[in-house]
């Protein structure tokens, strides 16, 4: 069962522009990551935020966390045509330690 | 190289056949884990090893799904009786294992096509 929902199913911008994907989830977490698969490849960790921290920066990624909504967001700023690919929230359930519970993916499409 | 290996990468099989899937995980990495990928989907969890045992087999779907880790190292997914419904991207990760899941470091995959 998806334990995340990302929000837009697709997203298609222009390079240079702001990307923000949304991700919302059911249950108490320890820790939400973000993930990105480009076209028939693996997934690439991007970013781990923590249950009791708010915002994360790692370059042009920010990622914020609420709690209480269940809810967390990721913006990718200055977006290039290789930030292309499919991004995933993936939530480590409270008390089920050591797996991770993936959304259904956001499709970003930068074009130049 | 120092990632996590999966082969084959392609498997086209019949409908009835056993099927085995390999992972080599990065080494030292005491976590191992199994997903399924289906068309426009997230990823799904399988099963979780930490070292040799199954530390987490909720995922799996029915009794013709096993999984092994033997030495703690290389895992193998094995499929009995395959069903269309298998065709799927089955994903392997690692991580250095621990209380907590940190970042999980994915092979490429194992496509397979039950036809």
């Amino acid at each position: 069962s998806q334990q995340g929902e990302e929000d837009p199913q697709a997203l298609s911008i222009q390079e240079g522009e702001n990307a923000t994907m949304n991700c919302s989830y059911k249950t108490s977490i320890n820790n939400l990551q973000w993930y990105r698969q480009n076209s028939g490849r693996g997934l690439v960790h991007l970013i781990l935020i923590r249950s009791n921290e708010r915002e994360k920066h790692s370059g042009r990624l920010r990622v914020t966390l609420d709690t209480s909504k269940k809810s967390s967001s990721l913006l990718i700023t200055a977006s290039r045509a290789a930030d292309t690919a499919s991004y995933f929230c993936a939530t480590e359930v409270t008390g089920t330690a050591s797996k991770l519970t993936f959304g259904t993916g956001t499709r970003l499409q930068v074009t130049l | 190289g120092a990632g996590v290996s999966q082969t084959p990468s392609n498997k086209v099989t019949e409908k009835g056949k056993y099927v085995e899937l390999r992972c080599d995980p990065i080494s030292g990495h005491t976590a191992l884990y199994w997903y399924r990928q289906s068309l426009g989907q997230g990823p799904e969890f399988l099963i979780y090893f930490q070292g040799t045992g199954a530390a987490d087999d909720s995922g799996l779907p029915n009794d013709r799904f096993f999984a092994v880790r033997p030495e703690g190292s290389v895992s193998t997914l094995k499929i009995q009786r395959t069903e269309r419904g298998d065709s799927a991207v089955y994903l392997c990760a690692s991580s250095p294992g621990g209380r907590s899941t940190g970042e999980l470091f994915f092979g490429e995959g194992s496509r397979l096509t039950v036809l």
